[in-house]
């Protein structure tokens, strides 16, 4: 069975502030690793994901992410928070199987303060 | 480009009327299709998916059900509401046999029964 977990369930940054979102997650075998956000009332909308190479994989909007083996981590940051970041962000792992049985994270509410 | 396209965006409806949630995907040919329900804006639950037309997989047991007319329509369906399928729906889609593919989410349904 695969798990993510996202400890935080609120951040809170200050604009212009570096801003971390935790993810540590359990698959079998190679993971598959995503990053979506979520605007009220709306779809998610994908951000990055590592699928191997590169530890460290650059997204949408100037977010980064990364992975950690020994951690079992991928955690989502961004040098310089702005207002607009401010969402919901979730993490979602997959083994090796179709995209769509990834198991999402109960999602991190992102707010950034002016 | 690809596009999809999931309505209503909200939709109430009392408790024993039935249900149809309908998405559209534009601009590909087969996709795997999906069908996740939202609750208290937080984690994702995958309740169907699709890799073909008339190919249904049911995640969880419940008062739902999916159906996939044609290879870019996915349908959520149900004969009675309870009030236990109010929640925020989405549909998503993503490349066939690619298996590090993100997903693509609608915009989402807001479901609520009463």
């Amino acid at each position: 069975a695969q798990s993510v977990a996202q400890p935080e369930d609120q951040v809170n940054v200050a604009e212009g502030n570096p801003l971390t979102v935790k993810c540590t997650y359990s698959v079998s075998g190679n993971p598959y690793l995503f990053w979506y956000v979520q605007y009220p009332n709306r779809g998610l909308q994908f951000l990055l994901k590592y699928i191997t190479g590169d530890n460290l994989v650059k997204g949408s909007y100037g977010f980064e992410a990364e992975f950690n083996k020994s951690q079992t981590s991928f955690h989502l940051k961004k040098p310089s928070a702005l207002v607009s970041d401010s969402a919901l962000y979730f993490c979602a792992v997959r083994g090796n199987t179709n995209a769509g049985k990834s198991t999402f994270g109960d999602g991190t509410t992102l707010t950034v303060k002016p | 480009s690809q596009t999809i396209h999931q309505w209503p965006a909200t939709l109430v409806q009392p408790v024993g009327s039935p249900l149809s949630l309908e998405c559209t995907v534009e601009g590909t040919s087969n996709p795997n299709l999906y069908w996740y329900r939202q609750a208290a804006g937080r984690g994702l639950q995958l309740l169907f998916y699709s890799v073909g037309i008339g190919q249904i997989s049911s995640e969880v047991p419940q008062n739902l059900s999916a159906s996939r007319p044609q290879d870019r329509q996915f349908i959520l369906s149900s004969k009675k509401l309870l009030l236990s399928d109010s929640g925020f729906y989405l549909c998503a889609w993503s490349v066939a046999d690619r298996t590090n593919e993100k997903l693509f989410f609608g915009s989402g349904t807001q479901l609520s029964v009463l």
